[in-house]
């Protein structure tokens, strides 16, 4: 089965261009996370999304970061307009929503961004 | 808000030990945890997930227990292999998001 498919897994940029990152979930999660990850904060979440719809993005830093999930098998989180401190590798995962909240979570194997 | 605790931050051992890592958080009210490894430049490979009704979790060499109550968790790996070097993860589950610890990282010398 194909786990979270993340895309690109590389990107660099200049400061002040726009940036949109892809995740695939696994077929049949209806949960999806964005994470970031930088040595100095470690893994933090961003937004996730259940059925979805946005639940909680008070993980987002600031208005220049937007995600969306135009459907069940496809989400973005873009970047306008990008600064050298968003420099991270961006995570997705998904897991299936559970009444038990019990499923386990996935992780894809990340978008690396570094900006200019 | 939760907060994850992972201790050791980094440990180094010869191959063949045993050896436990430690995970503590503040908030007893979780639905499971689960336990992961990152390789660098990787991402997390999901290792053991342990329900709230759960004491222990096996999967081969991994052993993980959970004391909700006391809120604390612990990932015993047995005969540790080279192959076993990587950074390790707990995140328990509130019903509506993870809570990361900072990870111990594991080096195992041959």
């Amino acid at each position: 089965d194909a786990g979270v498919i993340q895309s690109p897994r590389h990107e660099v940029t200049e400061m002040g261009q726009e940036v949109t990152l892809r995740c695939k979930p696994i077929s049949g999660h209806n949960s999806l996370f964005w994470y970031r990850q930088t040595m100095m904060r470690g893994l933090e979440l961003l937004i996730y999304f259940n059925n979805n719809v946005p639940i909680d993005d008070s993980g987002m830093p600031e208005d220049r970061f937007s995600a969306k999930m135009p459907n069940a098998s496809f989400s973005t989180l873009k970047i306008q307009p990008s600064e050298p401190r968003d420099s991270a590798v961006y995570f997705c995962a998904s897991k299936i929503l559970s009444g038990g909240n019990t499923g386990e979570l996935f992780f894809g194997e990340g978008s690396r961004l570094t900006v200019l | 808000k939760q907060e994850v605790t992972q201790i050791p931050a980094a440990l180094s051992v010869p191959e063949g030990e045993n050896l436990v890592l430690n995970c503590s958080f503040t908030d007893s009210a979780i639905y499971n945890l689960q336990w992961f490894r990152q390789d660098p430049g990787k991402g997390l490979t999901s290792l053991l997930l342990i329900q709230s009704s759960q004491r222990e979790q096996t999967s081969g060499r991994l052993n993980a227990s959970l004391d909700k109550s006391s809120g604390r968790s612990t990932l015993y790996i047995a005969a540790s292999q080279p192959g076993d070097s990587a950074t390790y993860l707990c995140a328990p589950y509130t019903g509506n998001q993870f809570y990361f610890g900072t990870g111990t990282s594991l080096t195992v010398i041959p």
